[in-house]
């Protein structure tokens, strides 16, 4: 079984300045995915980045940065120039590369509140 | 194009009761899985289905079941609730549903959820 862990249930940042969330995972695959999801308020789940697990390059998307390290089986995300509307639980999530497809494996999240 | 859509948004039902939630999936979407998130916890895997078939169960108890319609939309059933079922219920679309190899990393397009509080 697939487990991840993020330690650290909040996290403050203010505007402008660059955060980092932790995210470790545990698993015994050699192939898999890993995610980082955001749910602001509206409580909708929405994909931020995605990594492949067998790309050594680590995922960039506009703001939002991984730092991807397969053998300590660590996921961090980089949210650089921080905005209000980063305000949001931020969750890392696992997915096998085979077997059924939707089954993430989410970890208890990371609230982050970005302050003026 | 609309988004995934679930209803109701909120539902308050007492013990033993019996509830299903409803969810329509993004146009072109065949693949429907539903999520259970109690508060302060990460989203669990409770069902997918592709084609209306059952191609995944999470680890819930039989009181959970669901089913899929011809025209992709999905619903959700808990029998005999439980204090401990009220939580943020999730549904997600993905076109494929890991059909084909390498599939298992299509994106996942989440809803708003349908909160359900048991009294």
């Amino acid at each position: 079984a697939q487990t991840v862990t993020q330690s650290q249930p909040e996290m403050s940042v203010q505007e402008a300045e660059t955060v980092t969330l932790s995210c470790t995972y545990d698993t015994s695959e050699n192939n898999y995915y890993l995610f980082w999801y955001k749910q602001p308020p509206s409580r909708q789940m929405i994909l931020v980045i995605r990594q492949e697990a067998y790309k050594q390059q680590n995922a960039t998307e506009n703001r939002f940065s991984v730092n991807f390290q397969k053998a300590a089986k660590s996921f961090s995300l980089k949210i650089s120039d921080s905005q209000l509307g980063d305000t949001a639980m931020y969750f890392c999530a696992f997915i096998r590369a085979t077997g059924t497809a939707s089954k993430l494996t989410f970890g208890t999240g990371t609230r982050l509140q970005v302050t003026l | 194009d609309a988004g995934v859509t679930q209803s109701p948004t909120h539902l308050i039902k007492t013990r033993g009761q019996h509830v299903t939630l409803r969810c329509s999936p993004i146009s072109g979407h065949k693949s429907v899985s539903w999520y259970q998130q109690v508060l302060g916890q990460g989203p669990q895997f409770i069902f997918q289905y592709y084609e209306k078939e059952e191609r995944g169960r999470g680890n819930f108890p039989d009181r959970f079941s669901a089913r899929q319609f011809p025209n992709y939309s999905s619903e959700l059933n808990v029998n005999a609730l439980l204090l401990g079922d009220s939580a943020l219920y999730l549904c997600a679309s993905s076109r494929q549903g890991g059909r084909s190899p390498g599939a298992t990393n299509e994106k996942l397009f989440f809803g708003s959820g349908t909160q359900l509080s048991v009294l």
